[in-house]
């Protein structure tokens, strides 16, 4: 699986999107991006998931680039529940498919 | 849809004792995962199932690890001879074999090894 880069941590004032960045620039034509977050003391937690286009979902919204290097995803509407670890992951998705490699995460802190 | 469970959230044991964790996935799920996550860290993969076969280990599964998925339902994942270094979240996840594969996870196991 293709390795991920995020920035260890940002913020995000309540009621404003929250947009957070991914780089994949060696991923695969067959590698899919997910993302996952994590609330503190509990498992982590599926968000969103895509190939090529933008998807969107009631929990959030996944932009691609065009060459696929990159992703953000968007909580539109940041509230102090969405204060968690977020994860960005990249995987073939077939019917062989196994583990899921996590890097170390995004901290997003939305601010009151 | 009760999700997947862990038991215990939590055990404290001390260096050497040996310890077993269960997990019980989502019911018509089919793969079971067992992850391990340190502090500060992301989850790192340990192992998998498929139905009850064992279709990866991870590198860091050493010998005193041991996993089981026997009727292809709940799993065990049991640590011999305990060492401070396995104190970490063990995590469990479940998902359906196929396309779109999203692994649900359980809330974990917490372990301290004193």
């Amino acid at each position: 699986d293709a390795k991920t880069t995020q920035p260890t941590s940002m913020d995000c004032a309540e009621g404003r999107a929250a947009n957070l960045p991914c780089n994949h620039s060696t991923i695969s034509g067959n590698e899919y991006v997910y993302w996952y977050r994590q609330i503190h003391s509990q498992g982590p937690q599926y968000i969103i998931h895509g190939l090529k286009n933008n998807e969107t979902n009631e929990m959030a919204s996944l932009i691609i680039t065009e060459d696929r290097k990159s992703s953000t995803l968007i909580l539109p509407h940041a509230t102090l529940r969405d204060t968690a670890v977020y994860y960005c992951i990249v995987r073939v998705d077939d019917t062989n498919a196994g583990k899921s490699t996590f890097g170390d995460g995004t901290t997003l802190t939305v601010k009151p | 849809d009760t999700g997947v469970s862990q038991n215990p959230r939590h055990k404290i044991t001390k260096r050497g004792q040996n310890v077993t964790f269960r997990c019980d996935p989502i019911s018509e799920h089919n793969r079971l995962y067992w992850y391990r996550q340190t502090l500060g860290q992301g989850p790192e993969f340990l192992t998998y199932f498929q139905n009850e076969a064992q279709l990866e280990k991870s590198r860091l599964l050493s010998d005193r690890f041991s996993a089981e998925r026997p009727k292809g339902s709940f799993s065990t994942l049991e640590i011999q001879r305990t060492e401070q270094g396995d104190s970490a979240m063990y995590l469990c996840a479940s998902s359906l074999r196929g396309l779109w594969e999203t692994q649900y996870f359980g809330p974990g196991t917490r372990l301290l090894v004193l």
